[in-house]
Parts: structure tokens; C-alpha cells; sequence
């Protein structure tokens, strides 16, 4: 089974960064995702991470540490506009499951002047 | 491209009505998933289909919720008998294919379903 933990909320302030954090314990692993959710509308995928170390996609980061079940992403040079909840996803390796994603409970970022 | 569209946006109901939901993927897309969005729950996963055939029901949502998915650009979801506690937003999402190892699921805006 699946377990994707995030906290509730973070702050940070603009022009600085904010860490995502999530924890996940698996029976098996084939990827990770992040998803950005403002209020009111549905998900935006981010980014999908299945390697360790750090990819950088310029405004959003993501990291993964497979052997420890953790994953961060970092946002930089934040705006006001980022204040969103950002989700937490992971992919079953169980091949009857697909495409199946398993979500955390998402952070509620609040990016404030 | 049109992306997920889903109907109606918004679904009032009485306690005990049946109501049904409508999705339209993303052409070309295999895979359709409904989730159902809460602020305590979060998103919970509620059918997954792979090229038309189910491959998960839900679990603890099986007894009152029935998707179904009768031509690859078409699912319904639909709740009988409704309760209070079905009051949350219904999210219906595609994916091009899972063999590929394509990760992003598209979303569609969503149903915000209130039972009275």
C-alpha cells in the first residue's frame, strides 16, 4: 500500500523560496509527481521525478531520495502568484495499477510581501 | 486541443436522489481516473480505467458509487443514493498511456456536488 505524507501549511515571503516537503512509505515506487492546485481550480502537473538527486526546472525544483521515501520541491525567487497548495503524488510499481497515483494531503503555500 | 471537460460544474441535491456526473477526456487519451476532493480527505481515488476496462473501484466507495466509461470519449460517474457526507468536489483527470511511463494526469475543472 500507499502512504504520502505533507505538512498542512508553509509560509514564506516574496522573493525568497519555499521547501515542499513530502514523505511517502511504498510496497513499490515508479515515480513521483507534483501538482500545483490554486483555490477553486483543479491540479496542474509540475513535475515527475523517478531518479535520486535534484532536477531543476528553473522557478520549480524537485528532489528525491528513493532510499529514504522523501521528496522536496523548492520553489525560488517566489511570487505572491505562487500562494497555491501543492500536492505530493506517487506511482504504484504494481503493474495492474498503472497509472494510479497515490496523493498526499497537499501544502497550502502563503507567499506574502 | 480541448482539454478535460466535465458536467455539469455545479450539482445540487436532496438527500437520497441519485445524480450523475459527466466526463470527457482528452481525445486520444487511454486512462481516466475520478477522484472526489475534500479538504479533510484531500483527493481520494475513486475509479481508474485503462482503455475503457476498470481497473479499480474504489475500495470503500463501491457500495453507492458506479463510473463507467462506454466509448473512450465518454464517462459517467453516478452516486445512489446520495448523502450529506457525498458533498465534496468531483474531479475527473486523463492520461495519454501508462506503458510509456507518461506521468501527468490532465484535470478537468471539476464538480462541486452539495447534498442538503
Amino acid at each position: 500500500g500507499q502512504g504520502v505524507e505533507q505538512p498542512d501549511n508553509l509560509m514564506s515571503v516574496e522573493g525568497t523560496f519555499a521547501r515542499v516537503n513530502c514523505t511517502y512509505s511504498t510496497s513499490g515506487f515508479n515515480g513521483l509527481s507534483w501538482y500545483q492546485q490554486r483555490e477553486g481550480h483543479a491540479p496542474v502537473f509540475l513535475s515527475y521525478v523517478v531518479l535520486d538527486g535534484l532536477k531543476d526546472s528553473g522557478h520549480f525544483s524537485t528532489f528525491l531520495s528513493r532510499s529514504n521515501g522523501y521528496s522536496y520541491l523548492l520553489l525560488t525567487e517566489l511570487q505572491i502568484k505562487d500562494s497555491a497548495s501543492y500536492l505530493c503524488a506517487v506511482r504504484d510499481r504494481n503493474n495492474n495499477a498503472g497509472a494510479k497515483l497515490t496523493f498526499g494531503g497537499g501544502t497550502r503555500l502563503t507567499v506574502r510581501p | 486541443d480541448a482539454g478535460v471537460t466535465q458536467t455539469p460544474r455545479h450539482e445540487v441535491a436532496e438527500k437520497g436522489q441519485t445524480i450523475i456526473l459527466k466526463c470527457e477526456p482528452v481525445s486520444g487519451h487511454n486512462d481516466l481516473f475520478w477522484y472526489r476532493q475534500t479538504k479533510i480527505q484531500g483527493l481520494e481515488l475513486l475509479s481508474y480505467f485503462r482503455s475503457k476496462s476498470l481497473m479499480e473501484d474504489g475500495g470503500a466507495f463501491k457500495d453507492r458509487f458506479k463510473a463507467e466509461m462506454l466509448n473512450s470519449s465518454f464517462s459517467t460517474l453516478k452516486i445512489q443514493p446520495t448523502e450529506p457526507k457525498d458533498s465534496a468536489v468531483y474531479l475527473c483527470a486523463s492520461s495519454p498511456d501508462w506503458a510509456y511511463n507518461y506521468a501527468e494526469q490532465f484535470f478537468g475543472p471539476g464538480t462541486r456536488l452539495t447534498v442538503l
